[in-house]
């Protein structure tokens, strides 16, 4: 079964501080790699997702991710937190090629908290 | 375009009890997935639901169940309930859940409390 790490449980900076969450799967195989974002009393919502092709994705609110295969590694970076970053970050991924969306195994997330 | 709607949005039974809870998907949205999020677990996939059939389920035990109507509304029951299913339960849904194409969008759970 595939697994998904995150180093970190919570995080805590300063604005304009640059952000880098770790994210780690187990899969051999090829992959599909979210991260989903979670505002406080607010939905899920997906920052990127990759697929194919480039391995530098880019994200809604500047936030970008670099999957490098040879280290099983999807880590979510931002070059300068705001104070509304502050939310529960979630690495997801599932099987790859002809795999659907639905089936995702999720990270237990990282708290990241922007001090303005 | 509303978004994915989730009733009863908090519940309290017993254990031995059994809990339907529902989700209606996005207008137009064909698949459905259930997720349960425990403190102790994180998130972990139940099922996928695509026109009406299963396509995919996790590693639950018999007791959790669901289904898909053909207008895509999706059910799941947990029956002789557990202290141990106490969890957020969320519901996320897809045009037609392929990764390459779509986004999948989570509904606000339904917050189980077994006493």
């Amino acid at each position: 079964a595939q697994s998904v790490s995150q180093h970190n449980h919570h995080v805590i900076l300063s604005e304009a501080a640059s952000l880098e969450l770790g994210c780690n799967y187990s899969y051999g195989g090829t992959v599909n790699l979210f991260w989903y974002v979670q505002y406080p009393g607010q939905h899920l919502q997906l920052l990127l997702k990759y697929f194919s092709g480039d391995p530098l994705v880019k994200g809604i609110k500047g936030f970008e991710a670099e999957f490098i295969k040879s280290k099983f590694s999807f880590n979510l970076r931002k070059p300068s937190v705001q104070w509304s970053d502050t939310a529960e970050y979630f690495c997801a991924v599932n099987a790859g090629r002809g795999s659907t969306l639905g089936r995702l195994y999720f990270g237990r997330g990282t708290q990241l908290t922007v001090w303005p | 375009k509303a978004g994915v709607t989730q009733t009863p949005r908090y519940l309290i039974k017993t254990r031995g009890q059994q809990v339907t809870l529902s989700c209606s998907p996005i207008s137009g949205h064909r698949s459905v997935s259930w997720y349960q999020q425990t403190p102790g677990q994180g998130l972990q996939f139940l099922f996928e639901y695509f026109s009406e059939t299963q396509r995919n389920k996790g590693n639950f035990p018999g007791r959790f169940s669901g289904r898909q109507f053909s207008n895509s509304r999706s059910e799941m029951n947990v029956s002789t309930l557990e202290l141990g299913d106490s969890a957020l339960y969320l519901c996320a849904s897809s045009s037609h859940g392929t990764v390459v194409q779509e986004t999948q969008y989570f509904g606000p759970g339904t917050r189980l409390l077994v006493l």
